[in-house]
């Protein structure tokens, strides 16, 4: 089945700051891949994600790329802020191909310093 | 508001009292799923559900049931809970088909087995 690496597990950076969280995945069949954000307290939350036909995607201060060939995906925070502060998780997924089981990782604490 | 609604929120048991967890969601979600969400291991899926009576077994199903008999809920049963069964438990859902496999999570249920 799918494996799913995240790096690093846990990540402190001033506010203001990039901060840059990278995963691999071991099934090249997979097609769909999900970042989560999870505050304290709540479930996770889909921040942006990216589907295996484009190599990178924005939304405002965050965008994902990523590398098929290499079997890696990054998700990029710019101008971080305190509110940034969370768990994140990446995720794969065969989706649409017929099995929408996540495989995730096991999460990046991430912590913005004022 | 769209949203998936899990209870109780919270649950304290004995080892070997039969309990269930609920997962609700308005969206008319085809997909749901269950997972557990334990420290330094991140989210592992137990069970999903393609549809109503469709259900199958994610990485982690021993010690759990499920059933889906309305197309809007998917509980979750533990017949005798066990010590090992203490974690955070999230259900998700989402809709079937290339584009919309955008999973949604609701807030949590911690369990305490003792």
């Amino acid at each position: 089945g799918e494996n799913v690496e995240q790096h690093p597990s846990t990540l402190s950076v001033q506010e203001g700051d990039s901060a840059v969280i990278k995963c691999t995945y071991s099934d090249s069949a997979s097609n769909y891949f999900p970042w989560y954000k999870q505050e304290l307290g709540k479930g996770p939350q889909l921040i942006i994600d990216i589907r295996s036909n484009v190599g990178e995607k924005k939304d405002q201060r965050i965008a994902v790329t990523l590398n098929k060939t290499a079997k890696h995906f990054s998700l990029h925070i710019t101008e971080t802020q305190p509110e940034d502060s969370a768990v994140y998780f990446c995720a794969a997924s065969t989706g649409g191909a017929g099995s929408y089981q996540l495989t995730f990782g096991k999460g990046t604490k991430l912590s913005v310093i004022p | 508001e769209a949203q998936v609604t899990q209870n109780p929120r919270y649950l304290i048991t004995v080892t070997g009292k039969k309990l269930t967890v609920t997962c609700s969601q308005n969206m008319n979600h085809e997909y749901m799923s269950w997972y557990r969400q334990d420290p330094g291991l991140g989210l592992r899926q137990i069970y999903y559900s393609m549809n109503v009576e469709v259900t199958d077994k994610g990485d982690v199903p021993e010690g759990y049931k499920v059933s889906r008999k309305e197309k809007r809920n998917f509980p979750l049963i533990l017949e005798s809970p066990s010590p090992n069964q203490t974690s955070l438990y999230f259900c998700a859902s989402s809709l079937i088909g290339t584009g919309k496999e955008t999973q949604y999570f609701g807030p949590g249920t911690r369990l305490l087995v003792l």
